[in-house]
């Protein structure tokens, strides 16, 4: 079975400064979607990046970017320029890519406080 | 693009209610749905994945007899929390992906509270 780790339960960052949030998972399919997710308060889930794993080069969008590191099994996210809207709950996630369509598998949350 | 739109926001109700949740597709069909459950401070965790036409399919340790899924048509799904109790108050949120690779889009959830 699939498993996504996320060891690091809250991390802070002051604002315009960069962070990032761990992630790492663990598999036997060579195929599969990596997501971050960030949920706000208002509990809404929103999607911020998405990572194909046959893949090599990172994704990016805007100020969040991933390194992926496919024989590690790691899948970080970084966040520049780091502002006060980006307080929330983030969720690293893993979907296999075969048979149609698959669950999502969520890591326990990194808690992001961003301080002005 | 895309939405999911999930029914109601927040139920509040005594302790042997039956509630029932609505997680409808807009723009597109959602022949898959996903429930998830979300306690305070915690993951998300699915629930069941419920199948057009068809039994749902439930994880390990959820109870189908409590958790009814039903997804009649191509656009609805619906949970249904029998005979609640304070242990299932909760955060239930609903997902669909519009195709097989695409990302699934996310309902806003359905705060949970049995009195």
């Amino acid at each position: 079975a699939q498993t996504v780790t996320q060891s690091q339960p809250e991390m802070s960052v002051q604002e315009a400064e960069t962070v990032t949030l761990s992630c790492t998972y663990d598999t036997s399919e060579s195929d599969y979607y990596l997501f971050w997710y960030k949920q706000p308060p208002s509990r809404q889930m929103i999607l911020v990046i998405r990572q194909e794993a046959y893949k090599q080069q990172n994704a990016t969008e805007n100020r969040f970017s991933v390194n992926f590191q496919k024989a590690a099994k790691s899948f970080s996210l970084k966040i520049s320029d780091s502002q006060l809207g980006d307080a929330a709950m983030y969720f690293c996630a893993y979907r296999s890519a075969s048979g149609g369509y698959n669950k999502l598998i969520f890591g326990a949350g990194t808690r992001l406080a961003v301080h002005p | 693009g895309a939405v999911v739109s999930q029914h109601p926001s927040w139920v509040i109700c005594k302790s042997g209610t039956s509630v029932k949740i609505e997680c409808r597709s807009l723009d597109f069909q959602a022949t898959t749905m996903f429930w998830y459950r979300q306690f305070p401070k915690q993951s998300l965790m699915l629930m069941a994945t419920s199948n057009e036409g068809s039994k749902a399919t439930y994880e390990q340790g959820v109870e189908k007899d409590k958790f009814l899924i039903n997804h009649a048509s191509l656009t609805l799904s619906t949970l249904t929390v029998t005979s609640a109790h304070p242990e299932d108050s909760s955060f239930y949120i609903c997902s669909a992906p519009p195709r097989g690779t695409q990302p699934q889009h996310f309902g806003d959830g359905t705060r949970l509270s049995i009195l």
